[in-house]
């Protein structure tokens, strides 16, 4: 079926480890998204992705890496997980028009440990 | 830069009642506006959208006008029900912008039977 669909749905990890989260999307969108959301803060965004091999940060970058080799994946690595990085992350895509609505994949929720 | 204020919640109503969130935003240019749902353990769903002055997005019984006399676009629904207990964000694309999303925060709405 057509979607964007993460992975995993849960995650607990610990302090320090280095954690990737899985984001594809089925529809051939050109722009990809990484938000989190937390209590308070809606969803800010981590990074986005204009095409493959094309990356941005977004508000809140530090302690992530982004890659996109291809147009269907975008996945989002924590390198070194802190505490503060426990949240919900969620991935979206869009065909990148201002007036594109975003499609979003159900979520990863991520404890730090 | 760009922000999105909405009302603080959470809002409860009883069935069939009237509901206004307020959204209101500072952006430079012609933002396009949009509203999300976001249903328990599910990732964001688009509601509705408006992309210039006075456009009114309409579905599922929901609207919401853009007014950039007031930089507002509100939320209303004339009757709820218990399946519209959600969480509802407004939020905009700037003109010019690379596609991202800005989010008020959020609104917690909980209908009772």
């Amino acid at each position: 079926d057509a979607g964007i669909t993460q992975s995993p749905r849960y995650k607990i990890t610990e302090t320090g480890r280095q954690v990737t989260l899985m984001c594809h999307q089925t529809w051939s969108h050109s722009y990809m998204f990484w938000y989190r959301q937390d209590l308070g803060h809606g969803l800010r965004l981590i990074y986005y992705s204009a095409a493959a091999d094309i990356t941005d940060k977004g508000e809140v970058p530090d302690g992530y890496v982004v890659s996109r080799s291809k147009t269907e994946n975008f996945p989002l690595t924590l390198e070194s997980a802190t505490r503060s990085q426990t949240s919900v992350y969620f991935c979206a895509s869009s065909f990148g028009g201002q007036n594109q609505p975003q499609h979003f994949g159900d979520g990863t929720r991520l404890s730090i440990l | 830069g760009d922000s999105v204020t909405q009302m603080e919640g959470p809002v409860t109503l009883s069935e069939e009642a009237f509901l206004t969130i307020n959204c209101t935003y500072t952006a430079t240019g012609y933002p396009s506006l949009f509203w999300y749902v976001q249903y328990p353990g599910e990732g964001l769903q688009l509601l509705l959208k408006a992309t210039k002055a006075d456009d009114k997005g309409s579905n599922k019984g929901f609207e919401a006008t853009y007014r950039k006399e007031t930089t507002s676009f509100h939320l209303e629904k004339g009757s709820v029900q218990v399946s519209d207990s959600a969480v509802y964000f407004c939020a905009l694309t700037a003109s010019g912008s690379a596609r991202q999303l800005t989010f008020g925060s959020g609104t917690q709405l909980t209908v009772l039977p």
